[in-house]
């Protein structure tokens, strides 16, 4: 069955990086065009960025635009986000997801990975 | 940027009808779809393009549109259907995310 399973999260200091992953199962990874997306304790949902299958389209939100960079290894069938510059505010559980056709589409979710930044 | 706002809460009595509105500037042009996230859960997808309802989401799901207000309705809602309920779109490369609604069913 379909799986997406993010690692990677825990606890940061404001100003440092981490990178997320999000490992993905039973589907043709390489086909997908994969999100991230982010909630904060208690909050709503926010968009945090997304990349075509192939690669060659990437989009951000503007909150982490320029800190964060997402990626892929089809290879690996594996989905990245590098994390920069983290705020407080970027506190959240981390989402990916993914589509086949529309972009503007969650097919399949992973069950999120938790982010604190913290000093 | 833009926004969708929607509202934080909504009450409904089991077996009536709820409806939770999405308002935004750029909802007279690109469609909406809702998305139902339980506590603890990852989001699933209700509605898509206004008004469609993917196959497994039971009928008492619906959604309309007018102007730059969209609306998801649930008809004879049930204990289950509590849960935060959020409308997204897109516009130029850019996707947004509705404020949330809560919606408690008793």
């Amino acid at each position: 069955q379909v799986q997406l399973v993010e690692s990677g999260g825990g606890v940061v200091q404001p100003g440092r990086s981490l990178r997320l992953s999000c490992a993905a199962s039973g589907f043709t990874f390489s086909s997908y065009g994969m999100h991230w997306v982010r909630q904060a304790p208690g909050k709503g949902l926010e968009w945090v960025a997304v990349i075509s299958s192939d690669e060659n389209k990437k989009h951000y939100g503007d909150s982490v635009k320029g800190r964060f960079t997402i990626s892929r290894d089809n290879s690996k069938n594996t989905l990245y986000l590098q994390m920069n510059s983290l705020r407080v505010e970027d506190t959240a559980v981390y989402y990916c997801a993914s589509y086949l056709v529309d972009w503007v589409s969650f097919d399949y979710w992973g069950q999120g990975t938790l982010v604190t930044v913290s000093s | 940027s833009y926004e969708l706002t929607q509202p934080s809460s909504v009450s409904v009595s089991p077996g009536q009808t709820a409806r939770i509105t999405c308002s935004g500037d750029i909802l007279g042009i690109k469609s909406v779809r809702w998305l139902q996230q339980k506590p603890g859960q990852a989001p699933i997808l209700v509605i898509y393009k206004d008004r469609q309802r993917p196959s497994g989401i039971p009928e008492r799901f619906s959604g309309s549109s007018s102007g730059t207000t969209v609306t998801l309705t649930i008809s004879g809602a049930r204990l289950e259907d509590e849960a935060d309920y959020y409308c997204y779109s897109a516009a130029d490369n850019n996707l947004v995310f509705g404020t949330g609604t809560k919606v408690t069913v008793l």
